[in-house]
């Protein structure tokens, strides 16, 4: 599979506890993005990377949460101190340079994590 | 902020009957609006996007600035089509999607 590759699938961990989680992109896409999605909703906008500098942070991005790409290519996302209402699927997604609306974005399978 | 409104959380049609999934947006300006499809035990794939106005796997979408909306058609839906639909927009030329909260379609036999 030549795909957005996410690991782990799945993550369960007990509150308080620090988690990350990785994403390898397509590999000629220089963009990676975080999305999270909780049940009944549609994903939501995390962070953005061009290459290795990270270019938008939502504000759903509390200070438990980083995110890294240090070489350009995979990127981690890594939480903090896990709080239940952490408890969501986290996909990211790749594409080329240029407008989203011109390059498709293409997602990973996503990582579900659930905070006990 | 912009928003997404995508008001039936199911829908339910018979093979061969037609299709419309709605979506609403609020945005003054001129938004990038896209249609995509998340099929069971699949990711999130992008299904059309209003500005190619193509036909994928037999579905339109049509963005009506009046109405603000961009809904979703097929005039036979087939067994294949059943899966969740989400409508996204980007403003002003950004990189972030903001998604609705989706509609799943479901087609009976």
């Amino acid at each position: 599979d030549t795909g957005v590759s996410q690991d782990p699938r799945h993550k369960i961990t007990k509150r308080g506890q620090n988690v990350t989680f990785r994403c390898d992109p397509i590999s000629e896409h220089n963009r990676l993005y975080w999305y999270r999605q909780t049940l009944g909703q549609g994903p939501e906008f995390l962070t953005y990377f061009q290459n290795e500098a990270q270019l938008e942070k939502s504000r759903l991005l509390s200070d438990r949460f980083s995110a890294e790409r240090p070489k350009g290519s995979f990127s981690t996302l890594e939480i903090q101190r896990t709080e239940q209402g952490d408890s969501a699927m986290y996909l990211c997604a790749s594409s080329l340079s240029g407008r989203i609306g011109d390059t498709e974005a293409f997602f990973g399978q996503g990582t579900r994590l659930t905070v006990v | 902020a912009q928003r997404v409104t995508q008001p039936e959380k199911l829908l339910s049609v018979f093979k061969g009957a037609p299709v419309e999934l709605k979506c609403n947006y609020s945005y003054s300006g001129s938004p990038e609006l896209f249609w995509y499809v998340q099929y069971s035990r699949q990711r999130l794939q992008l299904l059309l996007r209003h500005i190619s106005r193509e036909s994928i796997k037999g579905f339109t979408a049509d963005l009506n600035k009046g109405e603000t909306s961009f809904h979703l058609k097929k005039p036979f839906a087939q067994e294949e089509d059943s899966a969740m639909y989400y409508c996204a927009l980007i403003i002003g030329g950004g990189n972030k999607l903001t998604f609705g909260t989706g509609t799943q379609l479901k087609v009976e036999l």
